[in-house]
Formats: structure tokens, C-alpha cells, sequence
């Protein structure tokens, strides 16, 4: 079946780094697009950033621009989110997710992993 | 920017009644870039119809979709105990970003 497996979250200082990773299995990666959506403690969830199946096309959300990279491997069927300048509204559940780019409602997501800013 | 609203914050129902859930958008959002989640305390979203009314994979009938332009709304009829949770309308258009409503808690009453 189709697995998505987030890892890399944790507890880091303001103004710190993190690398978030995303392993598929089950699926086609190269057919997916693949985006990271995350959630504040007891928040709604918040759309971050988008690749295109190739990696070709990026897109991110202000609040995470000039700050986070969102890159893809598909050799290794991997998705990455690099995170920099880390702030406090930062601290969330990070999700992945793909979308089958024919559509019809193939849609996966992973099941989060928790980074926490904090001193 | 898409802002996507979602009304009512809170809705407070008893199993077998029927459910009404709206998603008002700021600009108009095309019928095939609209998609509902349900999303359960601790688990990651499920989800639930896209392209505003086909039901996803394993999505019971009970679930439904509809709407267009900029007012969308998702409908259960005979709510079961399962279905009590927090459920999400997002829009995923040509543009980013692909913005997300606030949420709508179905509690039981």
C-alpha cells in the first residue's frame, strides 16, 4: 500500500535549521506532486509548498519564502523540506503529501512529524 | 490570494441528522481545484471529495459535494459517530498558494 513516512522534525533554537524528509513507497513518485502542509498546535492546517513531479516548478507560501527549500529526489522516491531562520510560529506538525498529477482523487499524505522552536 | 471562509466554526448535531457545511471563497475557484478533508484529533487529514463534488476512494454516499464559483458546501446526510470531526475545504487552482479554509468542528450534540 501506499506509505508516506515523514522524519526529521524535532526541537530546535530560534534561528536554527532542520532538514525534513518524506519517503513514498506504494506509488509512482515521479508521478506525484508532492507538497509540505503544516499545523500549529490545536491550529488549522496551513498549505507551505508545492513541487511539481519533475522539480522543475517550486512555490511556497510567504510566511515560509527566502526561509524554507523544498526539493525532491525521485532516483530515491524522496522528498525534502530545508528549513532555515527558524522562528517560534514555525512550530508545527509538518505533513507531506502527493496528488497524482492525472488527478481523480489519488491523494496520500504522510503522517507529520513535529518541529518545535523554541530556547 | 485565495482566502477560503468556512461556516459555520462549529456545528453541533446528533447522529442520524444531516450536516451543512459551507466554503465561501474570496475569488472564484474552479469546480475541478476544490476539495473537502476530514481530519480526526491526532491523525492526518483524510481526503474526502475533490473537484468540489466526486467522492474520493472509500468515501461513503452519504458524503457530498457541491457548488461553484465562489460558494461550496459539503453535505452528510445520517450522521454516523465516525464522522464527528474537523473538516477542511482547500483550494488548489492554477496559483498558489493553494490556500486552505479555516475549518469547520462537527461535535456531537
Amino acid at each position: 500500500q501506499v506509505q508516506l513516512v515523514e522524519s526529521g522534525g524535532g526541537l530546535v533554537k530560534p534561528g536554527g535549521s532542520l532538514r525534513l524528509s518524506c519517503a513514498a513507497s506504494g506509488l509512482t513518485f515521479r508521478d506525484y506532486y508532492m507538497s509540505w502542509i503544516r499545523q500549529a498546535p490545536g491550529k488549522g492546517l496551513e498549505w507551505i509548498s508545492h513541487i511539481s513531479n519533475s522539480g522543475s516548478t517550486k512555490y511556497y507560501a510567504d510566511s515560509v519564502k527566502g526561509r524554507f527549500t523544498i526539493s525532491r529526489d525521485n532516483a530515491k522516491r524522496s522528498l525534502y523540506l530545508e528549513m532555515s531562520t527558524l522562528r517560534a510560529e514555525d512550530t508545527a506538525v509538518y505533513y507531506c503529501r502527493g496528488d497524482y498529477v492525472f488527478g481523480g482523487g489519488q491523494v496520500y499524505w504522510g503522517q507529520g512529524t513535529l518541529v518545535t522552536v523554541s530556547s | 490570494e485565495i482566502v477560503l471562509a468556512q461556516s459555520p466554526g462549529t456545528l453541533s448535531l446528533s447522529p442520524g441528522e444531516r450536516a451543512t457545511l459551507s466554503c465561501r471563497a474570496s475569488q472564484s475557484v474552479s469546480t475541478s481545484y476544490l476539495a473537502w478533508y476530514q481530519q480526526k484529533p491526532g491523525q492526518a487529514p483524510r481526503l474526502l471529495m475533490y473537484g468540489a463534488y466526486n467522492r474520493a476512494t472509500g468515501i461513503p454516499d452519504r458524503f457530498s459535494g457541491s457548488g461553484s464559483g465562489t460558494d461550496f458546501t459539503l453535505t452528510i446526510t445520517r450522521l454516523e459517530p465516525e464522522d464527528f470531526a474537523v473538516y477542511y475545504c482547500q483550494q488548489y487552482g492554477r496559483s498558489p498558494p493553494y490556500s486552505f479554509g479555516q475549518g469547520t468542528k462537527l461535535e456531537i450534540k
